[in-house]
């Protein structure tokens, strides 16, 4: 069975510093993975995504995720975060046909002015 | 505007009372989701439907059924409500199933008591 492990719950960060939000997964076959962001209030933004090729990929809002199969690990980057990253972030994986995207349990990262 | 609509935004209900979630999409999307969103837990998949007039279940279907008798609209009802099934309802949409990105709603925070 497939599975997102996010093993920080929490990070905080300084407003200007970079961040580093982890994601490692557990899939039989070649993952297709995402990113999303969840303001508070809101519903689910995708940030970014890797369905296969340059296993940097990306994003929106200066984010970007690399991809390391020996590593069965898709961290997300942004080297300067700003007050309005503040937020919960949640990998996913996904089959490559089928419906079922499994999430993590979300990284709540929080800006330091 | 386009995008996926749901209601209500919150609602408490008693247990035992019956209560349908509201969701509406008007990117003509062939896929729809319906996920519960527990601190910890990240998204677990409720039911999906890959196309009008069918459904499937997804990881934590218990005590909740769909029906999706057209493209835009796909309500979720709690027929019996328990304490066990608080939580914030996501519905999401993908232009078809599989790979494709899922836009997501805003949410519905339900509270049994």
């Amino acid at each position: 069975a497939q599975s997102v492990t996010q093993p920080d719950i929490h990070i905080t960060v300084s407003e200007g510093a970079s961040l580093e939000l982890r994601c490692n997964y557990s899939y039989g076959a070649t993952p297709y993975l995402f990113w999303y962001v969840q303001s508070p209030g809101q519903g689910l933004q995708l940030l970014l995504k890797y369905f296969s090729g340059d296993t940097l990929v990306q994003g929106i809002k200066g984010f970007e995720a690399e991809f390391k199969r020996s590593q069965s690990s898709f961290n997300l980057r942004k080297p300067s975060v700003h007050w309005s990253d503040a937020a919960e972030y949640f990998c996913a994986v996904g089959p490559s046909a089928g419906n079922k995207l499994t999430f993590g349990g979300g990284t709540r990262v929080l800006v330091k002015p | 505007i386009a995008g996926i609509t749901q209601a209500p935004t919150s609602q408490i209900l008693a247990a035992g009372r019956r209560m349908t979630l509201r969701c509406t999409q008007d990117m003509r999307h062939n896929a729809m989701y319906w996920y519960r969103q527990d601190l910890g837990l990240g998204l677990r998949l409720i039911h999906y439907s890959n196309t009008a007039g069918t459904t499937g279940k997804g990881e934590v279907p218990d005590g909740y059924s769909v029906s999706r008798a057209n493209t835009d609209d796909f309500p979720l009802t709690l027929a019996s409500a328990v304490p066990s099934q608080t939580s914030v309802y996501f519905c999401a949409s993908s232009a078809r199933t599989g790979y494709n990105e899922q836009f997501f709603g805003p949410g519905t925070r339900l509270t049994v008591l």
